[in-house]
């Protein structure tokens, strides 16, 4: 079935670094979505793309639409302590509303 | 303020005892799903509902079971839990395409 590639895995970071993450796809999407994940809570949504080529920023974070419509990038600038947790990129599998997520990657911050 | 709770947020239960994990939202969507998440698997979707008494499996439905009497309450339900269904839980409602999570059920089954 369809499936979403994230990488990396993990990532350790020092404070006030640029962290960079990707998601691609063997299939076309029309929607990516970036979402983190706390220790101990659900994930939230961050930013929601709609359109190939689409570049949308939520303070430190941007993530763009790839062109080709099979991949998606978040970055997140000057990193904080705050930042860490589990990062998933989403795509829809269909018009129901179910979405494929990609594995996660789980940011470490040292201060 | 719009959310979706689920209640128990822990839980430590034996093999075999049925147990049912409740979810509510107050956001009137029709779409409704339950995830499990375990350590590199990522999120996989167990089952979910279109709408009121239309419920269909998704990824790994074995040994739950759903209900949609109501727009707003989608429980998952463990008939005879097993130890591998020790995960982390967590029911989404969407209106279109985002999925707003609630806060997760951390399940143990012993």
């Amino acid at each position: 079935g369809q499936q979403l590639n994230q990488s990396p895995q993990s990532m350790f970071i020092q404070e006030g670094e640029d962290v960079s993450m990707n998601c691609t796809s063997s299939s076309i999407f029309n929607t990516w979505l970036w979402y983190k994940q706390d220790p101990g809570e659900g994930p939230v949504l961050l930013i929601a793309l709609y359109k190939a080529g689409e570049l949308t920023s939520n303070g430190r974070l941007t993530a763009q639409f790839g062109i080709t419509r099979k991949d998606s990038f978040l970055n997140i600038s000057a990193s904080i302590p705050s930042d860490v947790g589990i990062y998933f990129c989403a795509g829809p599998y269909n018009q129901g509303g179910k979405l494929i997520f990609g594995q996660g990657t789980e940011l470490s911050v040292k201060p | 303020e719009a959310q979706v709770t689920q209640n128990p947020r822990y839980l430590i239960t034996v093999t075999g005892k049925k147990l049912t994990v409740t979810c509510s939202q107050n956001m009137n969507h029709e779409y409704m799903s339950w995830y499990r998440q375990d350590p590199g698997l990522g999120l996989r979707q167990i089952y979910y509902s279109m709408n009121v008494e239309v419920t269909d499996k998704g990824d790994v439905p074995e040994g739950y079971k759903v209900s949609r009497k109501e727009k707003r309450n989608f429980p998952l339900i463990l008939e005879s839990p097993s130890p591998n269904q020790t995960s982390l839980y967590f029911c989404a409602s969407s209106l279109g395409r985002e999925a707003f999570f609630g806060q997760g059920t951390r399940l143990t089954v012993v």
